[in-house]
């Protein structure tokens, strides 16, 4: 089983729908983050979260440590948000990063 | 400010080569993480520089090596290449690495091994 868990693998979606993903981890973290990765391999940081709730524009993403499970979503959904998006987090002192699989999304227009 | 410069983009190499790849962090960064990406395994951690010091290390082979200079600017090497080794390579540069340090990634270094 991999420490760290996305669903779903894949997502389409219409413009203007709302985007969840999920992620759950096994071990223990310091900090976990949203990447998101467009084709040609570029990675942008979205989000770090140790704790509740941050939000950028018309994203959100929120942590349930007791839980162990963070999602990400999407409000108003545009095609230039597709793209992968990818889960990682910090395992406590060990400045080492685990990685999701990563959730490809789609947004037709 | 400028980002995280990794060169070069693309790289093609036969079997058996080695390979350096070179990554120059954020100004003030001191922390340089390296990061194989492939379409079977996804993202997996190389290893984690800070100050001049692998502080970290993952589950890859000896052929896989690393160094930082003073400058914090740092280089990946690979030799006896396999076609296997084909991936994207990704830095990323952190003022110190772990949590509560977030995370600036370079646009990586496609590399093929024929």
């Amino acid at each position: 089983k991999n420490e760290v868990e996305q669903s779903p693998q894949n997502l389409t979606a219409q413009e203007g729908e709302f985007i969840t993903i999920n992620c759950s981890y096994s071990v223990g973290i310091s900090a976990l983050h949203w990447l998101q990765q467009h084709p040609g391999g570029g990675i942008v940081s979205l989000f770090m979260l140790s704790s509740g709730k941050k939000k950028h524009g018309r994203l959100i993403a929120t942590i349930n440590i007791q839980e162990k499970h963070s999602s990400l979503h999407i409000t108003a959904s545009h095609p230039r948000d597709s793209a992968v998006y990818i889960c990682a987090v910090d395992q406590g002192g060990s400045e080492k990063l685990v990685f999701g699989k990563g959730t490809k999304l789609t947004v037709n227009p | 400010k400028a980002g995280v410069t990794q060169t070069p983009r693309y790289l093609i190499k036969t079997r058996g080569q080695q390979v350096t790849l070179s990554c120059s962090p954020i100004s003030g960064h001191r922390s340089v993480s390296w990061y194989q990406q492939t379409p079977g395994q996804g993202l997996q951690f190389l290893f984690e520089y800070f100050s001049e010091t692998q502080r970290n290390k993952g589950n890859f082979p000896g052929r896989f090596s690393g160094r930082q200079f003073s400058n914090s600017r740092s280089e990946m090497n690979v030799s006896t290449l396999e076609l296997g080794d084909s991936a994207l390579y990704l830095c990323a540069s952190s003022l110190a690495g772990g949590g509560g340090y977030g995370y600036t990634f370079g646009s990586g270094t496609r590399l093929t091994v024929v």
